[in-house]
C-alpha cells in the first residue's frame, strides 16, 4: 500500500524557473494539503482542497497554485520561482468516516526544494 | 487565532531517561490534539492523538493526557531509546475544520 507519494523527491531550481510538485494518494481520501516545512517554524499550510476540483488558500499561498482535477493527485505549481520558496514540501491527505469524524493525516516522504 | 507552542529544543537524553515534552494551546472550542514524529528524512506519521479532555492518547511507549484545564498535552515516555530520535510536533484540529495547526517542532536525540 503506497499510501501518498510525492514526487520529485528533490529538484534544485534557478530563480524565475517553474516546476510542478506531484501528490498521489490511493486511499481515496477526499482532502488533501499542501505544506511547506523551515526550519523553526513548523509546518505551515501552503493551500488544500476538499474534494476533486476544488482548492483553498491556507495560511501561506502566495507564490504558489494548485489543481486537483482528479481525486488522487494533488498538483503545487511554483510559477516564478523565488530564493523564499527553498522549502522542504509535504503532501497529505485525510478523509471523515462514516459518522463524519475526521481521521488523521498521513503524510508523503517530502519534496526538498532548493531555490537558487 | 489557534496556536500550538512547544518546548524549544534541542532535547538530548541518554538512552532509558525519562522524556517529557511540553506541549501547550490556544484554540476556540473543543481542539483535538496530536503528537506526530519525523525521522530522518520521512514525513510525519501520526504517533498518538486525544479528542476530548482527559483523553489519555498512547502508542509505542508514548502517553499524552489532554489537559483543557490547563490547555496542555504534554508527551512523554519512561524510557527512550536510541531509535526515538526524530523531531516531534504537536498539532491541534478544531471542532469539525480539517486542517492541522501545528507547533515548530522539538528535535530529540537519544545517545546509547
Amino acid at each position: 500500500n503506497a499510501g501518498v507519494t510525492q514526487t520529485p523527491k528533490f529538484r534544485v531550481l534557478k530563480t524565475g524557473q517553474s516546476m510542478t510538485l506531484l501528490c498521489a494518494q490511493d486511499m481515496n481520501h477526499e482532502y488533501m494539503y499542501w505544506y511547506r516545512q523551515d526550519p523553526g517554524m513548523g509546518l505551515r499550510l501552503i493551500h488544500y482542497s476538499v474534494g476533486e476540483g476544488t482548492t483553498a488558500k491556507g495560511e501561506v499561498p502566495d507564490g504558489y497554485n494548485v489543481s486537483r482535477l482528479k481525486k488522487q493527485n494533488f498538483l503545487l505549481g511554483l510559477e516564478s520561482a523565488a530564493p523564499s520558496q527553498t522549502s522542504v514540501y509535504f503532501c497529505a491527505s485525510s478523509y471523515k468516516d462514516r459518522v463524519g469524524s475526521n481521521q488523521p493525516q498521513h503524510f508523503g516522504d517530502g519534496t526538498r526544494l532548493s531555490i537558487l | 487565532g489557534d496556536s500550538v507552542t512547544q518546548m524549544e529544543g534541542p532535547v538530548t537524553l541518554s538512552e532509558e531517561a525519562f522524556l517529557t515534552i511540553n506541549c501547550t494551546y490556544t484554540a476556540t472550542g473543543y481542539p483535538s490534539l496530536f503528537w506526530y514524529v519525523q525521522y530522518p528524512g520521512e514525513g510525519l506519521q501520526l504517533l498518538l492523538k486525544a479528542t476530548k479532555a482527559d483523553d489519555k492518547g498512547s502508542n509505542k511507549g508514548f502517553e499524552a493526557t489532554y489537559r483543557k484545564e490547563t490547555t496542555s498535552f504534554h508527551l512523554e515516555k519512561g524510557s527512550v531509546q536510541v531509535s526515538d530520535s526524530a523531531v516531534y510536533f504537536c498539532a491541534l484540529r478544531r471542532g469539525s475544520n480539517y486542517k492541522l495547526t501545528f507547533g515548530k517542532g522539538t528535535l530529540l536525540t537519544v545517545n546509547p
